[in-house]
């Protein structure tokens, strides 16, 4: 199993830049979810899924798009980066969001400049 | 709304203990622990569900108050490997299902 999968690592786009940040499971998890973590904020939920089909936002979800048509994959797409944007993204999975251990992707390092 | 963790951080030497807690203003269905070292994921330590169930590993313990929505982290005899930082998640189920949210974390230091 390669686990939780996040392309690219590391990424720099200019102010209004678009860009999609991938991720995939191949745990055949339900519940996957993205996250940014900036200094001094721990783990902030951008947007989350409970299935393929199913979307639903978090706490900070202005500034971004996902969608879920399959199982394996959850794309989070920034539609016009900011700087406010910069921030390393983790994604992760799991079989529940409540009672199984969340599965944490690398992370991808994104700055906008 | 994020839980809280307290202390924001704190320093050992090798073979002191520690508590992290975190609080939350909703009632919880589950609330989760993690350990982040620099420039890596989080990794997972525990899950504690209403109604007394945990899941996680053996040498670390902790308890989950579900009437004051609160949790604690024990980190006992603690060694070098674990220093970092460590997040509470909390979820709350219902109307909510899904929304797994973390505190701002606790970074922990342990000095030989």
């Amino acid at each position: 199993n390669a686990g939780v999968t996040q392309t690219p690592k590391f990424q720099v786009l200019k102010t209004g830049q678009s860009m999609t940040l991938q991720c995939a499971q191949d745990m055949n998890h339900e519940y996957m979810s993205w996250y940014r973590q900036d200094p001094g904020m721990g783990l902030r939920l951008i947007h989350y899924s409970v299935g393929a089909g199913i979307t639903d936002q978090g706490e900070v979800p202005n500034g971004y798009n996902v969608s879920r048509s399959t199982t394996e994959d959850f794309p989070l797409r920034l539609l016009s980066a900011a700087p406010s944007q910069t921030s390393v993204y983790f994604c992760a999975s799991s079989y529940s969001p409540s009672s199984y251990e969340q599965y944490f992707g690398p992370g991808t390092r994104l700055t906008v400049t | 709304q994020q839980p809280v963790q307290s202390p924001q951080a704190v320093i050992l030497r090798e073979g002191e203990d520690a508590v992290i807690n975190c609080s939350s203003s909703k009632a919880l269905y589950s609330v989760h622990w993690y350990r982040q070292k620099h420039g890596e994921a989080p990794v997972f330590l525990m899950i504690l569900l209403k109604g007394g169930e945990q899941k996680g590993h053996e040498k670390i313990s902790a308890s989950f108050n579900e009437k004051k929505q609160q949790s604690s982290l024990y980190l006992t005899a603690s060694q070098l490997s674990y220093s970092g930082t460590y997040f509470c998640g909390t979820e709350s189920g219902g109307t909510s299902y899904g929304k797994l949210t973390f505190g701002q974390g606790t970074i922990l230091t342990v000095h030989p």
